[in-house]
């Protein structure tokens, strides 16, 4: 089955500053790569998603990048700000024609005013 | 905010017991996929219902077992509950037709406690 490893676990940067998190997966077959954001006690919510024909999508402050031949993904957050602290998942698609979902086990991203 | 719906909301049960989590997808989705949130852990994969069938299993016992109705929600049922079954339940709705993908947007969730 599908593997995916998250790093780091926990992220502090000051406000202003810019986020990285990277995915990596063990399935070649997996083509779709959403990641959610978690706020505590709410449900996870999908902020940005990519799928494997594409290399890299942005919306806003908030950027994906995928290397397919490496499986690896990252989150890339630009010009932080406190509402964006909440714990981050990545996930990968089980598998290519269906898309039970495989998630990292998260990062704790805190932003520091 | 996502129209995915669940109940209960919290949810408190023995050991050995039995429950029923419900779920009701966002209007237009035809699949439901239920997770298992553990204590600071990512979701895992529990299994999939599209158009009333399972469509995929993760590694959970026959003791979990769902249900999924002609208006596409769903039921999660665990029989002979242990401890280790405390945890947020999550189901997500999502729209697939032809093996295509199409996001999964998540309910709020039922947090179970077995005691």
């Amino acid at each position: 089955g599908e593997n995916v490893e998250q790093h780091p676990s926990t992220l502090s940067v000051q406000e202003g500053d810019s986020a990285v998190i990277k995915c990596t997966y063990s399935d070649s077959a997996s083509n779709y790569f959403p990641w959610y954001k978690q706020e505590l006690g709410k449900r996870p919510q999908l902020i940005i998603d990519i799928r494997s024909n594409v290399g890299e999508k942005k919306d806003q402050r908030i950027a994906v990048t995928l290397n397919k031949t490496a499986k690896h993904f990252s989150l890339h957050i630009t010009e932080t700000q406190p509402e964006d602290s909440a714990v981050y998942f990545c996930a990968a698609s089980i598998g290519t024609y269906d898309y039970k979902l495989s998630f990292g086990a998260g990062t704790t991203v805190t932003v520091r005013a | 905010e996502t129209g995915v719906t669940q109940s209960p909301t919290h949810l408190i049960k023995t050991r050995g017991q039995q429950v029923t989590l419900r779920c009701s997808s966002q209007s237009g989705h035809n699949t439901v996929s239920w997770y298992q949130q553990a204590l600071g852990q990512g979701p895992q994969f529990i299994f999939q219902y599209y158009r009333e069938e399972e469509n995929g299993r993760g590694n959970f016992p026959p003791r979990f077992s769902g249900l999924q109705f002609p208006n596409y929600s769903s039921e999660l049922n665990v029989n002979a509950l242990e401890l280790d079954d405390s945890a947020l339940y999550l189901c997500a709705s999502s729209l697939g037709a032809g093996g295509s993908i199409s996001e999964q947007y998540f309910g709020p969730g039922t947090r179970l406690t077995v005691t």
